[in-house]
């Protein structure tokens, strides 16, 4: 595609349920980063993968957060029992080899939990 | 302390003024990223630098690597400006880390 895209856009949901966000990178692009930026803050680093595999997901919270990237293209990060702490945007971004190249954002996913 | 310091958290300018963002890190960097967020949208990449000098259209970004420090300057700010700029190392394992924000209002 010609860009990142994240679907859905905005996502309620109800505390205690799962969700799963999308991300679908720059065709090509092998480093693909999931970030998750609160209200009022710069985003945080979530997890990075290096083609399909995590190469770090020092950023994952607990382990009610889980990321895949199957083929190495489209990666999914799946929230387990959600809480209402986990509103936020929720980034996607991609570069063509990850170090020192330029990455490029999603719009974001916009998850609420209620 | 955070990795990653920006200054000025908020920023008014009048339309037409030059502009300075600052961004402090304590990382040993590969890269450095200047962002810039609108209200309800993404982050759109305005620049990646490692060392010196680069400029786009108003847009200049600076970095001294020695003194740890980079700036993004505007020049004839206008209000269509009007965003949140973020500052992000890129750390030597490849993730970003980022400062939080500075938030700039260009008054016509």
């Amino acid at each position: 595609g010609a860009g990142v895209s994240q679907t859905p856009s905005n996502k309620v949901t109800e505390k205690g349920k799962y969700v799963e966000l999308r991300c679908d990178p720059i065709s090509g692009h092998t480093a693909l980063y999931w970030y998750r930026q609160s209200l009022g803050q710069g985003p945080e680093f979530l997890i990075y993968f290096q083609g399909t595999g995590a190469a770090d997901d020092s950023g994952l919270p607990n382990d009610r957060f889980f990321a895949v990237r199957p083929e190495g293209s489209v990666s999914t990060l799946k929230i387990q029992r959600t809480e209402r702490g986990d509103s936020a945007v929720y980034l996607c971004a991609s570069s063509l080899k990850g170090q020192n190249t330029e990455a490029f954002f999603g719009q974001g996913t916009r998850l609420t939990v209620v | 302390k955070n990795e990653v310091e920006q200054s000025p958290q908020n920023l008014t300018a009048q339309e037409g003024e030059f502009i300075t963002i600052n961004c402090s890190y304590s990382v040993g960097i590969s890269a450095l990223h200047w962002l810039q967020q609108h209200p309800g949208g993404g982050i759109v990449s305005l620049f990646m630098l490692s060392s010196g000098k680069k400029k786009h259209g108003r847009l200049i970004a600076t970095i001294n690597i020695q003194e740890k420090h980079s700036s993004l300057h505007i020049t004839a700010s206008h209000p269509r400006d009007s965003a949140v700029y973020i500052c992000a190392a890129m750390e030597y394992g490849n993730k970003l880390v980022f400062g939080a924000g500075t938030i700039l209002r260009v008054k016509s």
